[in-house]
């Protein structure tokens, strides 16, 4: 089965730093693959996703994400953080054709702004 | 354009009750969903609806139902509440039918606590 791991609980970052956050995933086919943020007290917001083509994926509010197949994984960065990124960010996969199942989502990884 | 609606926002429960929680989306959406999210555990898959009059199991369905009263709207009942399902609910929505591919969009989600 399909399964997502943020091996980050929890990290700080200095504003102006730059970001990684990590995704491993495990899925036997090319999977689909989300990053969501969550504001506190909120919804939760897509920021990006890959489905197929260039590995390299880039979304909103200066976000990026690399796909590697050969690692299985789908890390998020950005080159400077702003304190307004201060939030929950999940990683998720979405598995076609697989009945029973939406999006698996990883525990998430609270990220902190320091200034 | 609202997007995904819940109500209520917040609910306080006893042990036995019963409760509905109410989603509405506006975006002629097909798909709907029901995740719960609880500290540490990321969201998990309540029950989905992958088009209008069908309804199937998530990951952790037991003590829930669903309605998928019209394309539009999708309710969550407690009929008989216990304090392991104090929790965060989020209602989601997906353009495709059943489509684990696409884009999710949240609603706001209703803090739950049963007592």
């Amino acid at each position: 089965a399909q399964s997502v791991t943020q091996p980050d609980i929890h990290i700080t970052v200095s504003e102006g730093a730059s970001l990684e956050l990590r995704c491993n995933y495990s899925y036997g086919a090319t999977p689909y693959l989300f990053w969501y943020v969550q504001s506190p007290g909120q919804g939760l917001q897509l920021l990006l996703k890959y489905f197929s083509g260039d590995t390299l994926v880039q979304g909103i509010k200066g976000f990026e994400a690399e796909f590697k197949r050969s690692q299985s994984s789908f890390n998020l960065r950005k080159p400077s953080v702003h304190w307004s990124d201060a939030a929950e960010y999940f990683c998720a996969v979405g598995a076609p054709n697989q009945a029973g199942t939406a999006l698996i989502f990883g525990k998430g990884t609270t990220l902190s702004v320091s200034s | 354009n609202a997007g995904v609606t819940q109500t209520p926002k917040f609910q306080v429960l006893k042990t036995g009750q019963s409760m509905t929680l109410q989603c509405a989306q506006d975006m002629n959406h097909n798909s709907m969903y029901w995740y719960r999210q609880d500290p540490g555990m990321g969201l998990r898959l309540i029950y989905y609806s992958a088009s209008e009059g069908t309804t199937d199991k998530g990951e952790v369905p037991n003590g829930y139902n669903v309605s998928r009263l019209n394309k539009r709207e999708f309710s969550l009942r407690l009929e008989s509440a216990a304090p392991s399902q104090t929790s965060v609910y989020f209602c989601a929505s997906s353009e495709a039918p059943g489509g684990v591919t696409d884009t999710q969009y949240f609603g706001p989600g209703t803090r739950l606590t049963v007592l």
